[in-house]
């Protein structure tokens, strides 16, 4: 079974500039979700997709970021214009759906490195 | 305060001791527990969920005190490849994201 992909591995852009993060989640995972870690801190939630529906975009650092997962398969994440504090490392992972005890194990892919100058 | 918080190490450890990691949490309506293990410029890698109970997987064992709101993760005869950073995650209250600690360094040495 294929983990989870994300492209590209790495982005330098220009402040100003738009970048488009990918993600392509394990074949059968409904949830998807992003994550950031930017230097020296600790990993943090962006949002949670539930097929096609959003179902938490509670970390959404503001309305530059645009996620969308149409079709509910692979989902993009659209940062514009970008600014320096977004450069870190953006994480992408998926889970099936509740597993023991409700338990929702999340798997994730190996990020994009995204550095603003 | 950190809703997560580890001791960031880092724990230096000769091959085949036994090192214990601890970890608090601050929502006491979290529901999910886990361990995960990230090596440098890797992604996380999930390594153990952490049931009431407490649980173990080879080497590895997992506890987890409510009460409390503590969670520990026990390796014993560690490995060389042991060495990464382990970082513990719970869920965020009922919701299914994931609030990360900043993660425990851990250095076995031959």
């Amino acid at each position: 079974e294929a983990g989870v992909t994300q492209f590209p591995s790495h982005s330098v852009i220009e402040k100003g500039q738009t970048v488009t993060l990918r993600c392509d989640p394990i074949s059968g995972h409904d949830n998807l979700y992003w994550y950031r870690r930017v230097m020296g801190k600790e990993i943090k939630f962006l949002l949670h997709f539930v097929k096609e529906s959003k179902q938490d975009e509670s970390g959404m650092p503001n309305n530059r970021f645009l996620a969308e997962r149409t079709g509910g398969t692979y989902s993009t994440l659209k940062v514009q214009p970008a600014e320096l504090e977004d450069s870190g490392v953006y994480f992408c992972a998926s889970s099936r759906g509740p597993g023991g005890a409700g338990v929702y194990e999340q798997y994730f892919g190996p990020g994009t490195r995204l550095t603003v100058t | 305060r950190k809703e997560v918080e580890q001791d960031p190490g880092p724990f230096n450890v000769p091959e085949g001791a036994t090192v214990a990691f601890n970890c608090t949490y601050s929502n006491s309506a979290s529901q999910s527990f886990f361990w995960y293990r990230q090596d440098c410029r890797k992604e996380p890698k999930l390594l153990m969920s952490v049931y009431s109970s407490g649980n173990e997987d080879g080497r590895f064992t997992a506890q987890l005190n409510r009460a409390s709101q503590y969670i520990s993760l026990l390796i014993r005869d560690s490995k060389l490849s042991d060495s990464a950073t382990y970082l513990c995650v719970v869920n965020g209250g009922g919701f299914q994201k994931l609030v990360f600690g900043t993660g425990t360094r851990l250095l076995v040495s031959p």
